[in-house]
């Protein structure tokens, strides 16, 4: 199993550019999540679905959408890029209780947006 | 709402010394806390978890209680060694979310 998987590693932007953010898991986890990460602030929830076809605001979900594609896959789409959304962004993934509410983080993709 | 407050780094200490991470909450209910390990370069490893009051978590050497009394959840480690320099986060459960504290940094020098 590979787990959490996210494209691209790294990617930079220009202010106004957009791009997406892939996320696929081969768990079969219901609930997917998308993070981000900034220095002193931990982990920020942005958006998250709790299943196919579902999908949550979180706590700073303003300049992101996303889309649930299907049970595996959950992507960011940034429509306008802005130099404030330069982050670390985490995936994760659920499997739905009972016997756990743990989550699986994949490696991240570190954004800068110029 | 909930919150995951956990002490400021760096924390910085020598090889075989003892570590302590201190971590509080506020919640209502009983939730679920965590420690998470993000090794550099990585994502966030799950290190260990405790879903009730008086539980005690463990893996590799470090060990959490959840204390209901205190609301803390604090991260110990008996003998560090260079390779458990990483961040960690301490996070409690919120439904099917979760809510993360800020991060602590843990330098070991040899």
């Amino acid at each position: 199993n590979a787990g959490v998987t996210q494209t691209p590693k790294f990617q930079v932007l220009k202010t106004g550019q957009s791009m997406t953010l892939q996320c696929a898991q081969d768990m079969n986890h219901n609930s997917m999540y998308w993070y981000r990460q900034d220095p002193g602030m931990g982990l920020r929830l942005i958006y998250y679905s709790a299943s196919e076809g579902t999908t949550d605001k979180g706590e700073v979900p303003n300049g992101y959408n996303v889309s649930r594609l299907n049970k595996r896959e959950f992507s960011l789409r940034l429509e306008s890029a802005a130099p404030s959304q330069t982050s670390v962004y985490f995936c994760a993934s659920r499997r739905d209780p009972p016997g756990t509410d743990t989550q699986y983080f994949g490696p991240g993709t570190r954004l800068t947006v110029l | 709402g909930n919150s995951v407050t956990q002490m400021e780094g760096p924390v910085t200490l020598s090889e075989e010394a003892f570590l302590t991470i201190n971590c509080t909450y506020t919640a209502t209910g009983y939730p679920s806390l965590f420690w998470y390990v993000q090794y550099p370069g990585e994502g966030l490893q799950l290190l260990l978890k405790a879903t009730k009051a008086d539980d005690k978590g463990s893996n590799k050497g470090f060990e959490a209680t959840y204390r209901k009394e205190t609301t803390s959840f604090h991260l110990e480690k008996g003998s560090v060694q260079v390779s458990d320099s990483a961040v960690y986060f301490c996070a409690l459960s919120e439904g099917n979310k979760l809510v993360f504290g800020a991060g602590t940094i843990l330098r070991v020098k040899s």
